[in-house]
């Protein structure tokens, strides 16, 4: 059968607080960056991206920051839901070597009613 | 809507028994991506193919073959599997995996396979 799996880090937040996940990135010359959202048993779904000549974006509810002088990835989500449940990855990606994107480990967020 | 399908959801084999896991898409993207996902872990990057070409992960085991036969379609072929490929399998595009500008990769609901 399937190997057993890694402890994620886990993020317990509180219905209509704040939720901060952070992801250390590797490759210094990485210019882009994504932060998907995985629900059990379903695919990454696509939440944000930024590029690396930015230091912050927002989207509905959510906004990322990019800090290259320390290669650190966040990712803000205003007013967590129970919805918003998941494991959440960063991903980096780097031109230079065909647009691989390289996976963090990823962080649960567990949200409480 | 446009978007990435995978069928079937869910697969069931038997250890040695070929399987084949299929991926559609209407977003007519032209690169498409495999990847492995075990249970608490990143997804893994198989291979991909940039239109008709293929490329292949240095660490992808022989076992595992895709084809795409056009622009829509990529299956996964899982030649001979072992217990050890159990997983999910996550099927991508993106728009031009060449390009300076990097393109967002969409992925699919993804297929759950177990081997017994």
């Amino acid at each position: 059968g399937e190997s057993v799996g890694l402890h994620l880090p886990t993020l317990s937040v509180q219905e209509g607080d704040n939720s901060i996940i952070n992801c250390a990135y590797s490759n210094s010359a990485s210019d882009y960056f994504i932060w998907y959202k995985q629900e059990s048993g379903k695919g990454p779904q696509f939440i944000i991206d930024i590029r690396s000549n930015m230091d912050k974006r927002q989207g509905q509810r959510v906004t990322v920051l990019l800090n290259k002088t320390v290669k650190h990835l966040s990712l803000q989500i205003a007013a967590t839901q129970p919805g918003d449940s998941a494991v959440y990855f960063c991903a980096e990606n780097n031109h230079n070597q065909g647009g691989k994107l390289i996976f963090g480990q990823g962080t649960e967020l567990s949200v409480k009613p | 809507d446009a978007m990435v399908i995978q069928n079937p959801r869910y697969q069931v084999t038997q250890f040695g028994k070929p399987v084949t896991l299929s991926c559609s898409q209407t977003l007519n993207h032209n690169v498409m991506y495999w990847y492995q996902q075990k249970s608490s872990q990143a997804p893994k990057l198989l291979f991909h193919y940039y239109d008709k070409d293929f490329n292949n992960e240095a660490d992808t085991p022989d076992n595992f073959q895709s084809r795409r036969p056009n622009t829509s379609f990529c299956f996964l072929d899982i030649r001979s599997p072992g217990l050890g490929d159990a997983a999910m399998y996550l099927c991508a595009t993106s728009r031009d995996r060449r390009s300076r500008i990097q393109e967002t990769q969409y992925f699919g609901p993804g297929t759950r396979l177990l081997v017994l």
